[in-house]
């Protein structure tokens, strides 16, 4: 079946710019996940989503930064004012269930997308 | 704070030869493990997990063996084929605390050589 998919695959902005990255899940998946990759490093998770509601959000950097799942499938993450610091490569990544919910089982393995590398000028 | 570490940036192993990643972690609440491999361009892909009342996972050419009371776990790849040249991650998480997001390291490069 299809994987996660997320678009734009590149964006180029300006400084002071508003973008908005999109991610399209595996279908069924209840849970999904932002993280940001800057180079030379690991994932960095920023938010989860359980449904449509943002069931963690501490990992957004700052109040620039915000996601939506409306209908508790496709999710934007929408970015504000951005800044150089910006610049990585965002992805997402969805999950049938969520961590808590699967403890014996691996219905929470997180299957990512592409991502989308975002470069602020 | 870097909770998961992968101190070998690089790692190049010949074809055919076992090739062993390592990861070392800090944080005493992560009971699940996991490692990702990825590819230039794609985003990263499950490989294998383990959970912290194991000590090792099998699956194929690939084991994962977790040391906890070192807090260390190491992937080995049994025999390396070419295909298998990726960056490699190691993710951790804290199923316990009811947290849902995984903690990666920084990655290893593998490059297997024909």
């Amino acid at each position: 079946g299809a994987g996660v998919s997320q678009t734009p695959s590149n964006k180029v902005t300006e400084k002071g710019k508003y973008v908005e990255l999109r991610c399209d899940p595996i279908s069924g998946h209840t849970a999904l996940y932002w993280y940001r990759q800057s180079l030379g490093q690991g994932p960095e998770f920023l938010i989860y989503f359980q449904g449509t509601g943002a069931a963690d959000d501490s990992g957004l950097p700052n109040d620039r930064f915000f996601a939506v799942r409306p209908e508790g499938s496709v999710s934007t993450l929408k970015i504000q004012r951005t800044e150089r610091g910006d610049s990585a490569v965002y992805l997402c990544a969805s999950s049938l269930n969520p961590i808590w919910y699967a403890e014996s089982t691996h219905t929470d393995t997180q299957y990512f997308g592409p991502g989308t590398r975002l470069t602020v000028l | 704070d870097q909770q998961v570490k992968q101190n070998s940036p690089s790692l190049s192993v010949q074809e055919g030869r076992i090739s062993i990643l390592n990861c070392d972690y800090t944080n005493s609440m992560f009971d699940y493990f996991l490692w990702y491999k990825k590819y230039p361009a794609e985003g990263p892909t499950f490989l294998i997990s383990i959970s912290s009342i194991k000590d090792k996972n099998e699956d194929g050419r690939f084991t994962v063996f977790l040391n906890k009371s070192a807090k260390h776990l190491s992937l080995h790849i049994v025999p390396s084929q070419p295909g298998d040249s990726a960056v490699y991650f190691c993710a951790a998480s804290a199923r316990q605390t009811g947290a849902n997001n995984l903690f990666f390291g920084t990655g290893t490069r593998l490059t297997v050589i024909p």
